[in-house]
């Protein structure tokens, strides 16, 4: 039990594109996710977390305009980089939070790359 | 605020061997969780063990157990019987517990140690 998605694993585009990444928790209702950056060889940076049916709250210094962040429903919530420059390439990981045991499951995460 | 510190960058094991990760944690809070998660070179994040800060025994998961000392604030991960796919980052990570029984459910980690099982 406790299996998290994340959807596209890996994606590159254009500078000035939009990025959406999908996070689905599988067996379970989340109604907090979260979403985390991670630069290489480094720990887990929080950017948000998701609350079902309202609105993201945002760590200090991540832009919300540029990191939209919708949890529409229970088993999904999605991160939309919007107009990606090269400087957003990194690895982004999903959490969901499993509430009988309020534990942390993480998707396999997303590698962007941003040309 | 929180503060997790894993001491050891990089550690490494002779298969079949013993070996101990450290981490200690900086809080006033009195009720909070702490985990170890194990990132393999494939980057997912998996959840190794959990401690629940107000039991005093120790948890324990198959050949992975920990050494909590509550007091000194120490939360140490022994692997017994180290295999090759025990290969990974390890990252100790502590959540604040709210009263009501819920959390902000806010993980902080430390800067992890990297694992190298040697065959």
């Amino acid at each position: 039990g406790a299996v998290v998605s994340q959807h596209p694993s890996r994606v590159i585009c254009k500078s000035g594109t939009s990025v959406k990444i999908e996070c689905r928790s599988l067996d379970f209702q989340a109604t907090t996710m979260f979403w985390y950056r991670q630069f290489p060889k480094q720990s887990l940076m929080l950017m948000a977390t998701s609350n079902e049916g309202s609105k993201a709250t945002y760590e200090q210094g991540v832009e919300k305009d540029k990191f939209l962040i919708n949890h529409a429903s229970l088993t999904l919530s999605t991160l939309t980089v919007t107009s990606a420059h090269p400087e957003d390439s990194s690895f982004y990981i999903c959490s969901a939070r499993e509430e009988s045991t309020d534990t942390q499951y993480f998707g396999p995460g997303t590698r962007l790359t941003v040309l | 605020a929180q503060t997790v510190t894993q001491s050891q960058p990089e550690m490494s094991v002779q298969e079949a061997e013993t070996v101990t990760l450290s981490c200690t944690y900086d809080t006033s809070e009195n009720n909070y969780y702490l985990f170890w998660y194990k990132q393999p070179p494939s980057r997912q994040m998996i959840l190794v063990i959990r401690q629940e800060a107000y039991k005093q025994q120790n948890a324990t998961e198959n050949r992975f157990s920990v050494n909590f000392q509550k007091a000194a604030k120490s939360f140490s991960l022994k692997i017994s019987d180290s295999q090759l796919g025990d290969t990974a980052m390890y990252f100790c990570a502590f959540m604040k517990r709210q009263n009501y029984g819920g959390s902000q459910g806010n993980l902080i980690f430390g800067k992890g140690t990297k694992l190298s099982v040697k065959p």
